[in-house]
């Protein structure tokens, strides 16, 4: 699988948004991106993910850029349930099911 | 909906004594994941299956550890004889072929070994 690079670790205001990088400059074609989230104590836990179109659902949305080599995720009004590892990855989409495979992600602080 | 269970939440054991993980899958999922997390390493793949087939399982960290799915609702981790790296937390993951890649992760089983 490609690699991404995410910094290590953000914060943010509490009721602000939060924009989360991740670069992924050696993305093939058939690579999905992937976000998912780590809330401390729990398993991860699927945000959202998209191929070349900006995507969005009801927890955040996914920017990514016009040369797929980078893509933001955008939480639009952060709040303290918000804080947690939050993962960027790629994936192969195919007709068997493939491993995720995770880097070390970003801890997101949401300050009161 | 119920989704992935593992059991037990907590296990903490003596080194060298046998530890079984267990995990139920989500109904009609028909592809199991099994993961290690640990501080040093982050999350591992260590095994996973579709069908209840092991597809890949270049995870698995030596032959102390075995995984088992003897059918569609159930998968066992094993450990035998454990040691004191293998205290980690390990999660269990499931998700439907064909699906565009959403896997379903349980809460994880916390194993210490002393």
């Amino acid at each position: 699988d490609a690699k991404t690079t995410q910094p290590n670790s953000m914060e943010s205001n509490e009721e602000e948004p939060v924009h989360l990088p991740c670069n992924h400059s050696t993305i093939s074609g058939t690579d999905y991106i992937h976000w998912y989230r780590q809330l401390p104590s729990q398993g991860p836990e699927y945000v959202i993910h998209g191929l070349t179109s900006n995507v969005n659902n009801r927890m955040a949305s996914l920017a990514i850029a016009e040369d797929r080599k980078s893509s933001t995720l955008i939480l639009h009004r952060a709040t303290l349930r918000d804080a947690a590892v939050y993962y960027c990855i790629l994936r192969v989409h195919s007709g068997s099911a493939r491993q995720l495979t995770f880097g070390s992600g970003t801890q997101l602080t949401v300050l009161p | 909906d119920a989704g992935v269970i593992q059991s037990p939440r907590h296990e903490v054991t003596e080194m060298g004594q046998e530890v079984t993980l267990r995990c139920k899958p989500i109904s009609g999922h028909n592809s199991l994941f099994w993961y290690r997390q640990t501080m040093m390493r982050g999350l591992e793949l260590l095994i996973y299956f579709n069908n209840n087939v092991p597809i890949d399982d270049s995870g698995m960290p030596e032959d102390r550890f075995s995984a088992k799915m003897p059918n569609a609702s159930f998968s066992t981790l094993k450990i035998q004889p454990s040691e004191p790296r293998d205290s980690a937390v390990y999660f269990c993951a499931s998700t439907r072929t064909g699906r565009t890649g959403e896997l379903f992760f349980g809460e994880g089983s916390r194993l210490t070994v002393l």
